[in-house]
């Protein structure tokens, strides 16, 4: 069963507006991972945050972690029509790493 | 440098026949992970190396599927016999460290499997 749960499955912005999607998961982490995959590649990694860090930056990207409300979310700031791409969080809950279904995200020029 | 290299890129085979998917990790990684991602189930482990050595292949649907890593550069993914439902997109992915879970995983572009 899938360990993380994103919301939106699907969000549609304008070229400029910032976009949110949020990751819900179970069981504790040691840490909480975010991908995006562009239409027919692989995964690409984004940014890990630890379970003992609450906030994170690199670029445009901003990733919460509330491991209490055992939550977080991604933030893309001044989105750009190359954002287009699914996002998904990624949890180890030991020795593998667990996929959520992704936020498709789509930017409109 | 070259990333995470998979082949072929695209497959489309009968019910029946067997199907060989092929993967190089990058260089100097000593994890490797083969996923498959579906409509329906998303993206799935089906198994994880370290080092060579089987290390989880709980994810492995049923016994027409098997992985091997002979050496540090390749593994395969074999389907045999193959059926409609593995259709489907299989990708590869190495990590440096073989913590499976706690570090960055790279992907390769993927096998787009097509069973008729």
């Amino acid at each position: 069963s899938q360990q993380g749960e994103e919301d939106p499955q699907a969000l549609s912005i304008q070229e400029g507006e910032n976009a949110t999607m949020n990751c819900s998961y179970k069981t504790s982490i040691n840490n909480l991972q975010w991908y995006r995959q562009n239409s027919g590649r692989g995964l690409v990694h984004l940014i890990l945050i630890r379970s003992n860090e609450r906030e994170k930056h690199s670029g445009r990207l901003r990733v919460t972690l509330d491991t209490s409300k055992k939550s977080s979310s991604l933030l893309i700031t001044a989105s750009r029509a190359a954002d287009t791409a699914s996002y998904f969080c990624a949890t180890d809950g030991g020795s593998r790493l667990t996929f959520g279904e992704g936020t498709q995200l789509t930017v409109n020029p | 440098d070259a990333g995470v290299i998979q082949s072929p890129r695209h497959e489309v085979t009968e019910m029946g026949q067997e199907v060989t998917l092929r993967c190089k990790p990058i260089s100097g990684h000593n994890s490797l992970f083969w996923y498959r991602q579906t409509m329906m189930r998303g993206l799935e482990l089906l198994i994880y190396f370290n080092n060579n050595v089987p290390i989880d292949d709980s994810g492995m649907p049923e016994d027409r599927f098997s992985a091997k890593m002979p050496n540090a550069s390749f593994s395969t993914l074999k389907i045999q016999p193959s059926e409609p439902r593995d259709s489907a997109v299989y990708f590869c992915a190495s990590s440096p460290n073989g913590l499976a879970g706690q570090e960055t995983q790279y992907f390769g572009p993927g096998t787009r499997l097509l069973v008729l």
